[in-house]
């Protein structure tokens, strides 16, 4: 069984409009991390927030928040005010036993390619 | 503040060739990981370290891939002998091994390696 599902493979927005990613995922670890990676056509992955599973309060880090629905399992990437320069593929990653000292490495979806147009 | 290091950036071989991509991970990170992501595949794991040690290697393809982590500062991943198969983009990432800080993994540019 897929650890990550990401069910969107493109989504479209024009500029300065807000946009979600949908990430579910599947876990039975009480401690794990969830993340959301940036993939530019120029190929670097690029970290952009990162939620843990203890965590009360939803992540935010500038125009990217995250959802987190624990009891669904979704912890889906909001994006505000769209610019051009998101257009990109975002992979929503996770990674388990976070509070074990061998914690598991990221496990990451399939990604969802996102454009933004003028 | 120097991120992951990764070299070559890219290579283009023929394939039976040796093939070795190298990493060095952020300086303090004590985890380091191998992901290789292609078109069908996506990213997938390929093996990690903690302190250097190999923790999870189940996602190596087989036999002739194997990689190394002499130290705290550098990884090797060697494909030996290369198939067309084994191109890809071959990314490292490293970061701290647990708590608050190992919250945060950060990757190589990736080597794009083609076998023909």
């Amino acid at each position: 069984a897929q650890k990550i599902t990401q069910t969107q493979p493109g989504m479209f927005v024009q500029e300065k409009e807000a946009v979600t990613l949908d990430c579910t995922y599947d876990t039975s670890d009480p401690s794990y991390g969830l993340f959301w990676y940036k993939q530019p056509s120029s190929g670097e992955m690029i970290f952009l927030i990162y939620q843990g599973s203890y965590d009360q309060q939803n992540a935010t880090e500038g125009r990217y928040s995250l959802n987190f629905q624990k009891a669904r399992k979704s912890a889906n990437l909001v994006i505000s005010a769209s610019q051009l320069g998101d257009s990109a593929m975002y992979f929503c990653a996770m990674r388990e036993a976070i509070l074990n000292q061998a914690g598991t490495a990221l496990i990451f979806g399939k990604g969802t390619t996102l454009s933004v147009s003028s | 503040d120097a991120g992951v290091i990764q070299s070559p950036r890219h290579e283009v071989t023929e394939m039976g060739q040796e093939v070795t991509l190298r990493c060095k991970p952020i300086s303090g990170h004590n985890s380091l990981f191998w992901y290789r992501q292609t078109m069908m595949r996506g990213l997938e794991l390929l093996i990690y370290f903690n302190n250097n040690v190999p923790i999870d290697d189940s996602g190596m393809p087989e036999d002739r891939f194997s990689a190394k982590m002499p130290n705290a500062s550098f990884s090797t991943l060697k494909i030996q002998p290369s198939e067309p198969r084994d191109s890809a983009v071959y990314f490292c990432a490293s970061s701290f091994m647990f708590g608050e800080e190992g919250n945060t993994i950060y990757f190589g540019e990736g080597s794009w390696l083609t076998v023909v």
